[in-house]
């Protein structure tokens, strides 16, 4: 099956730091989503983008799909970024998940 | 606006008490799934349906069922829970964009 790894699994920042979140797949695939779990275990949908670069106010995705690798930027860090990142892949019929980054922003 | 909705948010029950948990959503989408997460394991796949009366096992499917006899919803069914049933569950459905999914369900099997 596919493989999805992400790095770093963990990251500390202080408020208003910038940083870069990568996602690796093993395999093509023609669907590909960010999430955010944010403390009280929600899944928050950030983006969809199997190819390309979409922003979103202080984030953005950028999917480089020939190469396997989709990385998400966070400016401007604040507190609320708090939680654990997730990169998906779609494989057949199964969604599969990358292991997380889990990023805590400092006041 | 576009929903997942998981019922109940928290369940705390006993070992081989049946217990139903619900999933509905308002999109019209085909296909729908079920996933646990556990830690240092992620989320998991555990049934999915293309369509009505159409279901098929995921990753880890034992000790679950499912059915889908109306499009909008998909009840995850655990007919003698067990302690290792003890996860977050999320219910989602699939559309053009993507995946959307329910704010969760925290099981607890004791």
């Amino acid at each position: 099956g596919i493989q999805v790894e992400q790095s770093p699994p963990d990251l500390i920042l202080q408020e208003g730091a910038n940083s870069t979140l990568r996602c690796n797949f093993s395999d093509s695939v023609n669907n590909l989503q960010w999430f955010h779990q944010n403390p009280w275990g929600q899944l928050i949908n950030l983006f969809y983008i199997p190819s390309g670069t979409k922003q979103n106010g202080r984030l953005s995705a950028t999917t480089v799909a020939t190469e396997r690798y989709s990385l998400l930027y966070i400016s401007s860090s604040q507190t609320t970024d708090s939680g654990v990142y997730f990169c998906a892949v779609k494989y057949g019929q199964n969604f599969v998940f990358g292991p997380g980054t889990r990023l805590s922003v400092l006041p | 606006e576009a929903q997942v909705t998981q019922n109940p948010r928290y369940l705390i029950t006993v070992t081989g008490k049946k217990l139903t948990v619900t999933c509905s959503q308002n999109m019209n989408h085909e296909y729908m799934s079920w996933y646990r997460q556990d830690p240092g394991l992620g989320l998991r796949q555990i049934y999915y349906s293309m369509n009505v009366e159409v279901t098929d096992k995921g990753d880890v499917p034992e000790g679950y069922k499912v059915s889908r006899k109306e499009k909008r919803n998909f009840p995850l069914i655990l007919e003698s829970p067990s302690p290792n049933q003890t996860s977050l569950y999320f219910c989602a459905s699939r559309h053009r964009d993507g995946y959307t999914f329910g704010s969760g369900t925290r099981l607890t099997v004791v």
